[in-house]
């Protein structure tokens, strides 16, 4: 079974810059996760998709971040402009949907690092 | 609010030394789960254990055991014999227990391990 698939790997922009991260999770994960992992920190939830709805996007700073999940499949995330601080690993990861055993199949994309200069 | 503490920050030991990474968690739902993910230095979360808040069973999988106490919030990580292949960073999540949308995970700080020879 193919992975969490993110490109890309690595990325390097000057602030103000916009900057735009993709994400293909595994086939038949309907639950699709934004995670950003500052240097030091543990990941942080972004925002959640449930097929191509958003369930949660409480700590998406919006007036600069935007994603999106056309089709229910792959998904993508933005950032226009981008700061000094949005300077980190940025994780993908899908599950399925449902009952409690979804957890299980919580799998993490290998992310896509970003620094702002 | 969900929450998740590791107080240590960074663990050094010699190889085969036992260690115990430590996790205590706050959450108000009475049900929820809890897992640990090992981050290697390549950078991918690599799912290391799920134990449900109504199974205070210990776990042992290896040379890792897990000590979930409900009473003190606690759900701490023993590497037995540890290897220099096991340094990494460790992290303690937290999640609902929803029989619904899967439910995103709240990470804690991380410990980072470093094992020598």
């Amino acid at each position: 079974e193919a992975g969490v698939a993110q490109s890309p790997r690595y990325k390097i922009i000057e602030k103000r810059q916009s900057v735009a991260f993709w994400c293909n999770p595994i086939s038949g994960h309907a639950t699709l996760y934004w995670y950003q992992q500052i240097l030091g920190q543990g990941p942080k939830l972004l925002i959640q998709f449930q097929n191509n709805g958003v369930v949660d996007d409480s700590q998406l700073p919006k007036d600069r971040f935007s994603a999106e999940r056309l089709k229910g499949v792959d998904s993508t995330l933005k950032i226009q402009p981008a700061k000094l601080e949005d300077s980190a690993v940025y994780l993908c990861a899908s599950s399925l949907a449902g009952n409690s055993d979804s957890n299980y199949g919580y799998t993490f994309g290998s992310g896509t690092r970003l620094t702002v200069v | 609010a969900q929450k998740v503490t590791q107080a240590q920050t960074e663990i050094s030991v010699v190889e085969k030394e036992d260690v115990t990474l430590d996790c205590v968690y706050e959450t108000r739902d009475t049900t929820y789960y809890l897992f640990w993910y090992k981050q290697p230095p390549s950078g991918e979360l690599v799912f290391l254990i799920r134990r449900n808040s109504f199974d205070e069973q210990n776990e042992i999988s290896g040379r890792y055991s897990w000590n979930f106490q409900k009473s003190t919030s606690s759900f701490n990580f023993t590497i037995t014999a540890s290897q220099v292949v096991d340094s990494a960073v460790y992290f303690c999540a937290l999640s609902e227990a929803n029989t619904g949308t899967a439910s995103k995970l709240t990470f804690g700080t991380g410990t980072r391990l470093q094992v020598t020879l």
